[in-house]
């Protein structure tokens, strides 16, 4: 089935650093989705990309889908301790016509004061 | 407008006993996911349902597990004879169809086998 590859696992910066995580699929996706979990929390939706080469901003989130539709990125500019979580991105995949939600491993953010 | 209740959030259970999970959508929501997170790990699709129908069980293991979405009430995940590999957080979501809706998670159930 469908899967999609997320990289690095793990990432630590210090406080006010950038940080870049990667989600990369073998197929062409019809849209990605990205969420955030909180340590000890549920994973929370952010964001919803559709178009090839689609760019979409949340203050200081970047979030951009392939030309090809194939990888996405999430770029955080100037971390802040609010930041840490695990991020994961999510793509459809379909089975006998429908369509379950597959996440990638997740990149865990960690950030140093 | 309360959001995807999960409960209990906190369930221990010994070994050969059944643990029942429950997760009641949004309102408005007809499709249910059940996803399995160990410890720092990701989130494992385990089945998606809409009402009265499995939709996608492809990510459930054939035997101790089970789900359902009846026409009224919960979903439920049942875990029958549990082992101590099952203790894990079981998360479920809701979303109002299959296409580009996004997740609405639960605050999970945290599954302990002793």
């Amino acid at each position: 089935g469908q899967q999609v590859m997320q990289i690095p696992q793990y990432q630590h910066v210090q406080e006010g650093e950038d940080f870049t995580t990667y989600c990369n699929s073998s197929t062409t996706l019809s849209n990605i989705q990205w969420y955030k979990q909180r340590p000890g929390g549920h994973p929370v939706f952010l964001i919803q990309l559709v178009k090839s080469g689609e760019v979409k901003k949340q203050k200081r989130l970047t979030f951009q889908f392939g030309e090809a539709k194939k990888n996405s990125s999430l770029h955080i500019t100037a971390t802040q301790t609010t930041d840490v979580g695990t991020y994961f991105c999510a793509a459809r995949t379909s089975y006998q016509g429908a369509q379950k939600l597959v996440f990638g491993q997740g990149t865990r953010l960690t950030i140093n004061p | 407008n309360a959001g995807v209740m999960q409960n209990p959030r906190h369930l221990v259970r010994r070994r050969g006993q059944e643990a029942r999970l429950r997760c009641s959508p949004m309102k408005g929501h007809s499709h249910v996911y059940w996803y399995r997170q160990l410890p720092e790990e990701g989130l494992k699709f385990m089945v998606y349902l809409q009402k009265e129908n499995i939709i996608d069980e492809s990510g459930m293991p054939k035997e101790r597990f089970s789900a359902e979405f009846p026409k009224e009430g919960p979903s439920i995940l049942r875990i029958q004879q549990v082992v101590r590999g099952d203790s894990a957080a079981y998360f479920c979501a809701s979303s109002t169809g299959p296409g580009n809706s996004p997740l609405h998670f639960g605050n999970g159930t945290r599954l302990t086998v002793t």
